[in-house]
């Protein structure tokens, strides 16, 4: 059984803070990570894909990195906005014949405060 | 475009009853995938379409559970005499091909009363 744990499971900030959350993943048989962020009533929207140790990727505010060889990744927020409240997930994909199944963690909860 | 639609988006039922869910894939996409998240827990695979190959149903967790993809577009996930503890939101997805990045639906809310 594979096992993604995130944290923390919520995180309160205020508007204009900056925040970063965790996602740990088994180290061996690496294949993939991704970062999704999930709204209310809405679809999961893709937010990264990583695939190599050391990657940093970056989407307006929003960045992550990627330790493969511990097996951990990092999202952070620069400057939240109450439209960044959300639940965050992170997925991995191991190596092998099945790599297409995403094993996501439970997430983290986001609310910004204005 | 027109993302991975999915419906209905709520549907409340009594225990015993069969529910079918329907997913509209973003066209094109070979690759289809269901997985579902029950209160607490993370989102769990339930199951993966891949072209006209035999189905990954290794996920769904009970024989109550079945699933098709017709023409290779829309899929149905079928949950026979629903039980309580298959309250959750069942999410679709799709993705180019296999291994790709998967976009997903909004789900559907399942409550087993």
């Amino acid at each position: 059984i594979l096992n993604v744990e995130q944290s923390p499971q919520s995180l309160h900030v205020q508007e204009g803070d900056s925040t970063n959350f965790t996602c740990s993943f088994p180290s061996s048989n690496f294949y993939a990570l991704h970062w999704y962020r999930w709204e209310t009533a809405k679809s999961p929207e893709a937010l990264f894909v990583m695939t190599l140790n050391g990657d940093e990727k970056k989407k307006g505010r929003i960045s992550a990195t990627l330790n493969t060889k511990e097996g951990y990744s990092y999202l952070y927020i620069k400057g939240s906005q109450p439209e960044d409240s959300a639940t965050y997930l992170c997925a991995f994909r191991h190596s092998g014949g099945s790599n297409y199944k995403l094993t996501f963690g439970k997430g983290t909860l986001l609310t910004v405060n204005p | 475009g027109a993302g991975v639609s999915q419906s209905p988006s709520n549907k409340v039922t009594e225990k015993g009853k069969d529910v079918e869910l329907r997913c509209d894939p973003i066209s094109g996409h070979t690759a289809l995938y269901w997985y579902r998240q029950s209160l607490g827990q993370g989102l769990e695979f339930l199951i993966y379409f891949q072209g006209n190959s035999a189905p990954d149903k290794s996920g769904l967790p009970s024989d109550r559970f079945s699933a098709e993809r017709t023409g290779g577009s829309v899929s149905t996930l079928t949950i026979q005499r629903t039980q309580q503890e298959d309250s959750a939101v069942y999410l679709c997805a799709s993705s180019k091909d296999r291994g790709e990045t998967q976009y997903f639906g909004p789900g559907t809310r399942l409550l087993v009363l």
